[in-house]
């Protein structure tokens, strides 16, 4: 167990729908990233989160949004879904501000099937 | 554009024997490089990195090889043991972002008894 808390597990919906994801980083951890892994591919970074402030930006969707909030925890947002949107979503959360000061530790993650 | 590359998707090793995983890149600003271990159903898990003012980091039965004239890099898993079969993945940043980690496709490996 990482400590990293994501939620749902499992998510089905429909495209053109709206689907939030959550994360509950690590006791004590102030930095959060999110990543998507599509079939067979390796995981994507798409944004980082940093005591509630943005740090870094991958190639993230307009279509998707995040935020982290004054207690840690982050959403993920998206929106106007498409079928390729369905991948797994992964959190991970560190103490510092980039890898290089800690390992990352990462959710079970959120798996998305978009019909 | 692939800037981490795994290009073996699977490999199979008997138990007790070596299993090398191998992974390249092409971004010479690439500067910190890691491996993270993936169960099923669960998250990725960090397993050891490496800077690359070093060319070898060993950690018990794991050892990771930096070439940066090749930009290749490699995990070293010796011996083998059966619950070392998972996805591995190998990652790497450069300093300009340092938050950023690209992760190769993954290499999954089977150690059969």
């Amino acid at each position: 167990d990482s400590g990293v808390t994501q939620t749902p597990k499992h998510l089905i919906t429909a495209t053109g729908q709206r689907v939030t994801l959550r994360c509950s980083p690590r006791s004590g951890d102030l930095s959060v990233y999110w990543y998507q892994q599509s079939l067979d591919q390796g995981l994507q970074f798409l944004i980082q989160y940093y005591n509630g402030e943005e740090r870094a930006k991958g190639n993230i969707l307009e279509r998707f949004s995040a935020q982290q909030f004054p207690d840690l925890h982050s959403e993920l947002n998206l929106s106007s879904l498409e079928l390729g949107d369905s991948a797994l979503y992964f959190c991970a959360s560190s103490v510092g501000q980039g890898v290089r000061t800690g390992e990352l530790f990462f959710g079970e993650g959120s798996r998305l099937t978009v019909l | 554009d692939q800037q981490v590359k795994q290009n073996s998707p699977s490999l199979s090793v008997q138990e007790g024997r070596i299993s090398i995983l191998n992974c390249d890149y092409t971004n010479s600003m690439f500067d910190y490089f890691l491996w993270y271990k993936k169960y099923p159903a669960e998250g990725p898990t960090f397993l050891i990195s490496i800077s690359s003012i070093k060319d070898k980091n060993e950690d018990g039965r794991f050892t990771v090889f930096l070439n940066k004239s090749a930009k290749h890099l490699s995990l070293h898993i010796v011996p083998s043991q059966p619950g070392d079969s998972a996805v591995y993945f190998c990652a790497a940043s450069a300093n300009s972002g340092a938050q950023k980690l690209v992760f190769g496709q993954g290499t999954r490996l089977t150690i059969n008894p």
